[in-house]
C-alpha cells in the first residue's frame, strides 16, 4: 500500500514568518496524527484527528499552531508566526480506527533562522 | 507523570554480540508498550509491541511491570540492525497517541 505522504520534505524560514505542512494519509485510515520531533528527542504528539474531528490537541501550542483535516482525508499543519524553537521534524502518521499499527510519513524538516 | 526513559543515547556492539536496549516507563494505568525503529533514510516504523509477545527480526521485549521496564533484546546482533530505536507507550484503547523515549542509536560494528 502507498505510504503516508508529506510535503515539503524541507523548509527554511525566518522567525516570525508562517509555514504550512501537508499530509496525505494512507487511504482508508480514519485516524491522523501530527508529531513534532526536535533534534535529539523522541517524537511528541501535537494533535490527533479521527476523521475530521479533533480527538486530542492538548500539546498543540494553539497561540501559533493550527491544524485542520477537511473532509477527513488530507491534513495541513500551520505555524504562524514561527519561532526558533519550532525547528524540528514534523511527522504525520495515520492508522485505521482502533488499529494498533501506526504508519509514519517521512517527515518535513523545518529550520527557523 | 507519563514518561519513557531510554538511558543510553548510543549503544555500540560487535556483530554477533548480544544486544539489550533499555527502556523504563512511568504511567498511571495499564499502558501498551512498543518499540519503533528508524533505519537510515527510512521512515519510523513499528518493530514490535508487548501485547503480541512476538519476535521480529530476532528481537524480543518483555514487559516487566514490577520494574516498569520493556527492554529490547537480541542474542546475536547483525550489521543491518544498526538504526535508531525508540521505546514508546500509549494508553489502552488509544494506541496511536504515543509517548516516545529519547531514542537509542544502535551501532553494530563488523
Amino acid at each position: 500500500e502507498a505510504g503516508v505522504a508529506q510535503s515539503p520534505r524541507y523548509k527554511i524560514i525566518e522567525k516570525r514568518q508562517s509555514v504550512a505542512f501537508w499530509c496525505n494519509p494512507i487511504s482508508g485510515h480514519a485516524t491522523l496524527y501530527w508529531y513534532q520531533q526536535i533534534l535529539g528527542q523522541g517524537p511528541k504528539l501535537l494533535i490527533q484527528f479521527q476523521n475530521n474531528g479533533v480527538v486530542d490537541d492538548s500539546q498543540l501550542p494553539k497561540d501559533r499552531f493550527s491544524a485542520e483535516r477537511l473532509k477527513g482525508v488530507d491534513s495541513t499543519l500551520k505555524i504562524q508566526p514561527a519561532k526558533l524553537e519550532d525547528s524540528a521534524v514534523y511527522l504525520c502518521a495515520s492508522s485505521h480506527l482502533r488499529e494498533i499499527k501506526v504508519f509514519f510519513g517521512q517527515g518535513t524538516r523545518l529550520t527557523v533562522v | 507523570a507519563q514518561r519513557v526513559t531510554q538511558p543510553e543515547k548510543l549503544l555500540s556492539v560487535f556483530k554477533g554480540a548480544p544486544v539489550e536496549l533499555k527502556c523504563n516507563y512511568s504511567y498511571s494505568g495499564s499502558p501498551e508498550l512498543f518499540w519503533y525503529v528508524q533505519y537510515s533514510r527510512q521512515r519510523l516504523q513499528l518493530l514490535l509491541r508487548h501485547i503480541s509477545r512476538e519476535s521480529i527480526k530476532g528481537f524480543t521485549a518483555d514487559l516487566n511491570k514490577g520494574e516498569t521496564s520493556f527492554h529490547l533484546k537480541k542474542p546475536f546482533a547483525q550489521e543491518e540492525d544498526s538504526a535508531m530505536y525508540y521505546c514508546a507507550l500509549s494508553g489502552l484503547g488509544n494506541t496511536g497517541k504515543l509517548i516516545f523515549g529519547q531514542g537509542t542509536t544502535l551501532q553494530v560494528k563488523p
